[in-house]
């Protein structure tokens, strides 16, 4: 049973629009949440998270939106850049006690058309 | 030099045979882990490790082990290769006092044929 879904494969966005990239969770018990960016031939890289007590946390050109009464979470670019282009996966936690690792979904394909 | 080390980056081995991956990290965390990522399935866990003395299964383990040789060192070996755990590998580390954050190394590309 899927605790961290990405129901979006892939999203195709053009350079400059918003890119926004959606996370849904099942476990009531997660209370940190991560999105990690992955270009082929490297490993994930962390790009921003948010815990559970904020609905909202920004980092430059990306900004994260947790509602946590609808189990969702957002990822928006503002503006997409062509090397935005990448997997991006939502992940979970029940830090601060993090007695589990990370839940990770399947990922989003996002490719910023110049 | 790469805080997380996974050697070697791509192996490409036969049916039955033994394999190890290796991961080292020089961040000083103390947790490990290894996740093996197929398309179309993201991220999974294969095991983890809290610390040096302790070993847990993931979420797909069967036909896998693991060895944690030292704090910076965190080995995965296949027993018995079969073609269905062709996939690219990641090793990850974390210190669960900053947050969870997870480092990854650049992963294994393993083929079994």
């Amino acid at each position: 049973d899927q605790q961290v879904k990405q129901n979006s494969p892939s999203l195709s966005v053009q350079e400059g629009r918003i890119s926004i990239l959606n996370c849904d969770y099942t476990n009531s018990m997660f209370d940190y949440f991560l999105w990690y960016k992955k270009y082929p031939a490297e490993g994930p890289t962390f790009l921003i998270s948010i815990s559970s007590i904020k609905d909202k946390n920004e980092d430059g050109r990306f900004t994260v939106f947790l509602n946590k009464s609808a189990k969702h979470l957002s990822l928006h670019i503002v503006p997409s850049q062509p090397g935005d282009s990448a997997v991006y996966f939502c992940a979970a936690s029940d830090y601060p006690s993090g007695n589990t690792p990370l839940v990770f979904g399947k990922g989003t394909r996002l490719s910023v058309i110049a | 030099d790469a805080d997380v080390t996974q050697t070697p980056r791509n192996r490409i081995t036969k049916t039955g045979k033994r394999i190890m991956l290796e991961c080292s990290q020089t961040k000083g965390h103390d947790r490990m882990y290894w996740y093996r990522q197929d398309p179309g399935l993201g991220l999974r866990l294969i095991y983890y490790s809290f610390d040096v003395k302790d070993i847990n299964k993931g979420e797909i383990s069967d036909g896998y082990s693991v060895s944690r040789q030292a704090q910076a060192k965190f080995s995965l070996s296949l027993e018995s290769a079969i073609p269905n755990q062709t996939a690219l590998y990641f090793c990850a580390t974390s210190d669960h006092s900053r947050g969870n954050d997870y480092t990854f190394g650049s992963g294994t590309r393993l083929t079994v044929v």
